[in-house]
């Protein structure tokens, strides 16, 4: 089946502008994380959504950043006011809950931006 | 403060041999360790993983190992194919609050010679 989609695949915006990225999960699971993964480094958690329970924001890493998810399915990762470090690659993943816990998550092929 | 660690950036190997990469974690919460693969311009691939009530999981060319006193995992892959070539991360899991978490490793990039 379909896997995980995102887009765009590339963004190149300026400075102190605002982007929105796009995530379309794996149809059936109900988790769905973001993270992102600058030039040299590892992936690094940015936040999850879990069904309909609150969502774990604690690694948003300014309050420029926030995220939602409609109807349990696609999510919308928001940057406000852009700034150069934001520049990263996205990765959202999502995964279903197996045998009592959550099994792998399944990525997508990533949004990469660049902020000049 | 990195709790996962892969402390090779990179790894190359000649075709046909073992390739091995390894990871150490910090956090005793951690009860579930996966292994992904990753080409450019694609995301993370999930490729093994294996729980911590296990020291061994086997699936075709990769094994992973782990060792919970040395808090250390290990990927094999043998024989080492040139499609094998890729950026390759570890993390590991812990459960808080019914929400899984996933912390991953810097990766290690293998070069497959062939």
């Amino acid at each position: 089946g379909a896997g995980v989609s995102q887009s765009p695949s590339n963004k190149v915006t300026e400075k102190g502008k605002d982007v929105e990225l796009r995530c379309d999960p794996i149809s059936g699971h109900t988790a769905l994380y973001w993270y992102r993964q600058s030039l040299g480094q590892g992936l690094e958690f940015l936040i999850y959504f879990q069904g309909n329970s609150a969502p774990d924001k604690s690694g948003l890493p300014s309050d420029r950043f926030s995220a939602e998810r409609t109807g349990g399915s696609v999510s919308t990762l928001t940057i406000q006011r852009t700034q150069q470090e934001d520049s990263a690659v996205y990765l959202c993943a999502s995964s279903q809950l197996s045998s009592g816990r959550l099994g792998a998550q399944y990525f997508g092929p990533g949004t990469r931006l660049t902020v000049l | 403060d990195q709790q996962v660690k892969q402390n090779s950036p990179s790894l190359s190997v000649q075709e046909g041999r073992i390739s091995i990469l390894n990871c150490d974690y910090t956090n005793s919460m951690f009860d579930y360790f996966l292994w992904y693969k990753k080409y450019p311009a694609e995301g993370p691939t999930f490729l093994i993983s294996i729980s911590s009530i296990k020291d061994k999981n086997e699936d075709g060319r990769f094994t992973v190992f782990l060792n919970k006193s040395a808090k250390h995992l290990s990927l094999h892959i043998v024989p080492s194919q040139p499609g094998d070539s890729a950026v390759y991360f570890c993390a590991a899991s812990y459960i808080i609050q019914g929400a899984q978490k996933l912390v991953f490793g810097q990766g290690t990039r293998l070069t497959i010679n062939p």
